[in-house]
């Protein structure tokens, strides 16, 4: 089966902290996505990446950043946190064309 | 452009009892369709999905649905819920990229005993 790992499962920062959260896939799958969910605005796409070094900015990108270095690792970066970011991400790769699977999500407090 | 509309924030079934779940899309190609499900601080699981051919598909854990074109619907249906099944359920669309996704706001499945 399929692995979606993301490194942390709960992650407290303090407001204005770089954050860094890893999501590594084990199937070689060539598209990853990054989604944020919250509460009654159900997964908005963050970024994704269809090959290694590519990104494409999806519906909220704005004070995230994305690294794609090598085909089974993408990271999602906050700058600077904020407590707006306060959220659960979930990392997911697919096959293009294919479904997605998911990781078990990283729940991120900022205070 | 892409949308996708799960009009019940919430819903609860006893037990035993059947279940809909509706989901409507917008999009201007030919859809591929999924419904997935989230137990409590899980990620999502597939449930099923549909690309073409016969309309009304088959998933795991019992579940069916059924493409309606006519009515751009996508509705999940299970004929006896239970209480396991209680989740939160998101129907998504997949672009003819092939590798982007949008999702619906999800809709909240309690099941009393």
């Amino acid at each position: 089966d399929v692995k979606v790992t993301q490194s942390s499962r709960y992650l407290v920062k303090r407001t204005g902290e770089k954050v860094f959260l890893e999501c590594v896939q084990d199937m070689d799958h060539e598209n990853m996505f990054w989604y944020r969910q919250d509460p009654g605005l159900g997964l908005r796409l963050i970024y994704f990446s269809y090959d290694v070094k590519m990104k494409e900015k999806g519906d909220i990108p704005e004070g995230y950043s994305v690294s794609r270095e090598k085909k089974e690792r993408f990271s999602l970066i906050l700058e600077s946190a904020s407590t707006n970011q306060t959220s659960m991400y979930l990392c997911a790769s697919s096959e293009t064309g294919e479904k997605l699977f998911f990781g078990s999500g990283t729940q991120l407090s900022v205070l | 452009a892409q949308s996708v509309t799960q009009p019940d924030i919430h819903i609860t079934v006893s037990e035993g009892a059947s279940l809909e779940l509706r989901c409507n899309y917008s999009y201007g190609a030919t859809p591929y369709l999924f419904w997935y499900v989230q137990s409590p601080g899980q990620g999502l699981q597939l449930l099923l999905k549909y690309f073409s051919g016969d309309t009304l598909v088959q998933g795991i854990k019992g579940f069916e649905a059924e493409f309606k074109r006519s009515q751009s619907s996508f509705n999940l249906r299970k004929p006896s819920v239970h209480w396991s099944d209680a989740a939160e359920y998101f129907c998504a669309v997949l672009t003819n990229t092939g590798n982007q996704f949008y999702f619906g706001t999800g809709t909240s499945l309690t099941v009393i005993p």
